[in-house]
């Protein structure tokens, strides 16, 4: 049973170019979250997506991030005119919609990292 | 979600016992206390939750106090694979929508040290 799949794992752009970074939940997963981690600091909250839905992006910046979950493929987290501060490391998340108190609430996958030259 | 706050860093002898402790004082009546850790280069890793009984699995056992203020997340015989960022996280299970309100501060570093 897959875990929760990213790519690529590393991605180097030059500030101006444009990031796509793709996450597949675990099957049977129609609830993924972005994260973003910059170093030395704790995971931030970015957008929250269900199946051709954005139910909540609070977290992301308003200007040239955006994200997507189509009804078929992964989810693509997209970030257009790449500056400097935006690398970090990338973190999707997947869970059920329903669950009880199993532990199994959030499974993460292995997290993209950006590096913007 | 209510806030936890946890040490910076901790040490540990390889085959020692860990003992890693979160305040969460703020906790309401129904929100479990969850753990996770963060191994380098890695994605948060889901370790044990628990509600106000003490909880044990092949990773970890929790001690959460009476009061349910605080909690110890226990790793019995700790190994260098253990080294990591150990993330103590109050919150409301059952609801998917409820994971984007999780805060996630800066953890504990742990260095479990051969």
């Amino acid at each position: 049973n897959a875990g929760v799949m990213q790519n690529p794992r590393h991605l180097v752009r030059r500030r101006g170019q444009e990031a796509r970074l793709r996450c597949s939940p675990m099957k049977g997963h129609s609830h993924v979250y972005w994260y973003r981690q910059l170093p030395e600091e704790g995971l931030k909250f970015m957008v929250y997506l269900q199946k051709e839905n954005i139910i909540d992006e609070s977290g992301m910046p308003k200007e040239r991030f955006s994200a997507e979950f189509p009804k078929e493929g992964p989810s693509i987290l997209r970030i257009q005119q790449v500056v400097r501060g935006d690398s970090a490391a990338y973190f999707c998340a997947s869970s059920p919609r329903h669950f009880g108190t199993a532990g199994g609430e959030l499974f993460f996958g292995e997290g993209s990292r950006l590096t913007v030259l | 979600d209510a806030k936890t706050t946890q040490p910076t860093s901790m040490d540990c002898a390889e085959g020692r016992a860990a003992n890693l402790p979160c305040n969460h004082s703020t906790i309401s009546g129904n929100e479990y206390v969850y753990w996770y850790r963060q191994i380098h280069s890695q994605g948060p890793q889901y370790i044990i939750h628990g509600l106000k009984n003490n909880e044990t699995n092949e990773m970890a056992s929790l001690i959460i106090t009476e009061d349910r203020k605080s909690s110890t997340l226990i790793l019995p015989h700790a190994t260098l694979r253990d080294t990591a960022v150990y993330y103590c996280i109050v919150r409301v299970p059952y609801n998917a929508g409820n994971n984007r309100k999780l805060i996630w501060g800066l953890g504990t570093s742990l260095a479990v040290n051969p």
